[in-house]
This record gives C-alpha cells, sequence and structure tokens, in this order.
C-alpha cells in the first residue's frame, strides 16, 4: 500500500514559534504537495515541489516556506506562526498525472 | 466563480437510499478524481476518471467530457458513508505536476 505520513495528527503551538510539518512517502513520487483545508473553502495549495531540490509555490504560499532535500521528504515550515495559520493542513503525493495519495493530516492550532 | 463547482454542499440520507452527488468543471481536463474524508481524517482516492463510469462496490462515478461534469452514485446509502466527498480535476495545463483543482465538498450525512 501507498503510503503518505503527517508527523503528527494535532500540534499547537503558540505565536511566533517557528514550525515544522513533515511529510514522508514510500513510492518514489516525484510530485508532492501541501496544502490547507479550511471549512468553506476547500483545499487550497500552498507549495508544491516536483523534485528534490524543485519546489514552486501554490495558491497560498504566504507566511510559509518548504524543504525538499530528499525525494521521499517534503516539509512545510512555518517561520513565524500566526493565528490565521490555524488550519487543518494535508500533504499529498503523485506520480504525473495519476491518483493522488494524501496523509492523514495534521490540524494546527496556533495560540 | 470556481472552477470546479459541487453540489449539493450538504446532503442528508436514509439508509438505503440511492445518492447522487454531481461535479461541474469549466476548464480542460486530463482527469477528475473523486475522493473522500471522513471527519478528522485524511482524505481517501475514491475514484479517477478521464471518461465514462467507473464502479466499485456500492460507488459509481461516471463522466462526461463533453459536458464538463461528473456524478458520483452510492446505491443502498450506509451510515457509514457519512463523510465529506470532494470533486477534484487535474487540468490538461498543469503538465506533469498534477496540481489538483478541488471543489468546496459535499457533506454527506446518512441516517439510519
Amino acid at each position: 500500500d501507498v503510503k503518505v505520513t503527517q508527523s503528527s495528527r494535532y500540534l499547537v503551538k503558540r505565536t511566533g514559534e517557528k514550525v515544522f510539518l513533515e511529510c514522508v512517502q514510500d513510492m518514489d513520487h516525484e510530485n508532492m504537495f501541501w496544502y490547507r483545508q479550511d471549512p468553506g473553502l476547500g483545499l487550497r495549495l500552498i507549495y508544491f515541489s516536483y523534485d528534490v531540490k524543485m519546489k514552486e509555490k501554490g495558491d497560498i504560499p504566504e507566511g510559509y516556506s518548504v524543504s525538499r532535500e530528499k525525494k521521499e521528504r517534503f516539509s512545510l515550515i512555518l517561520e513565524s506562526a500566526s493565528t490565521n495559520q490555524t488550519s487543518m493542513y494535508l500533504c499529498a503525493s503523485s506520480l504525473e498525472v495519476t491518483e493522488a495519495f494524501f496523509g492523514q493530516g495534521t490540524r494546527l492550532t496556533v495560540v | 466563480k470556481n472552477e470546479v463547482e459541487q453540489s449539493p454542499q450538504n446532503l442528508t440520507a436514509q439508509e438505503g437510499e440511492f445518492i447522487t452527488i454531481n461535479c461541474s468543471y469549466s476548464v480542460g481536463i486530463s482527469a477528475l478524481h473523486w475522493l473522500q474524508q471522513h471527519p478528522g481524517g485524511g482524505i481517501v482516492s475514491l475514484f479517477m476518471l478521464s471518461s465514462g463510469k467507473k464502479k466499485h462496490g456500492r460507488l459509481i462515478a461516471t463522466i462526461n467530457i463533453q459536458e464538463k461534469h461528473s456524478s458520483l452514485h452510492i446505491t443502498a446509502s450506509h451510515p457509514r458513508d457519512s463523510a465529506v466527498y470532494i470533486c477534484a480535476v487535474s487540468p490538461n495545463y498543469g503538465g506533469a505536476t498534477n496540481k489538483l483543482i478541488f471543489g468546496t465538498g459535499t457533506l454527506l450525512a446518512v441516517q439510519p
């Protein structure tokens, strides 16, 4: 089974903290994605990566950065967490135009 | 206007009912995806289709490329089908990166 694993299910962080969300996939997929999901807005793409060390901004990259040093791992970084970044964060991976596989999600609360 | 629209946004059904969720999109696509998300859970891919019809158990997905429309049907619905169902498309301008465009989801509640 393809597996996309996110490091935490729930996180509570303080405003101004640097936050790392980790995602690991075990299927040698080139493409990896970070989304946030908010009620009424659906899933919005923050960043994606199509190869090691390659990244592109998605629709809402402000306040976020990413790192992909190894093919299987894609990290989302909140440089200075703010309350408006409280959300559900979902990682996904895929090959080209194929089925996408999602992690279980990380519910982040910034207080 | 969103590029992917779903209807209805909310749906309540009685156990055993036949359920239809609709998805319309306005861009050219390589594929359309139906996804399922249980409360508090991750997202699971149900179908990926580019033409015709696919069936898996009690779930059926159809797509009409000319009309840019897809439907997800659930036959003999059960309370365990209660979830958010999300339609997403792989736009054909996205190339190999498979950047999906998502609808906002349909919240389905099946009552016993």
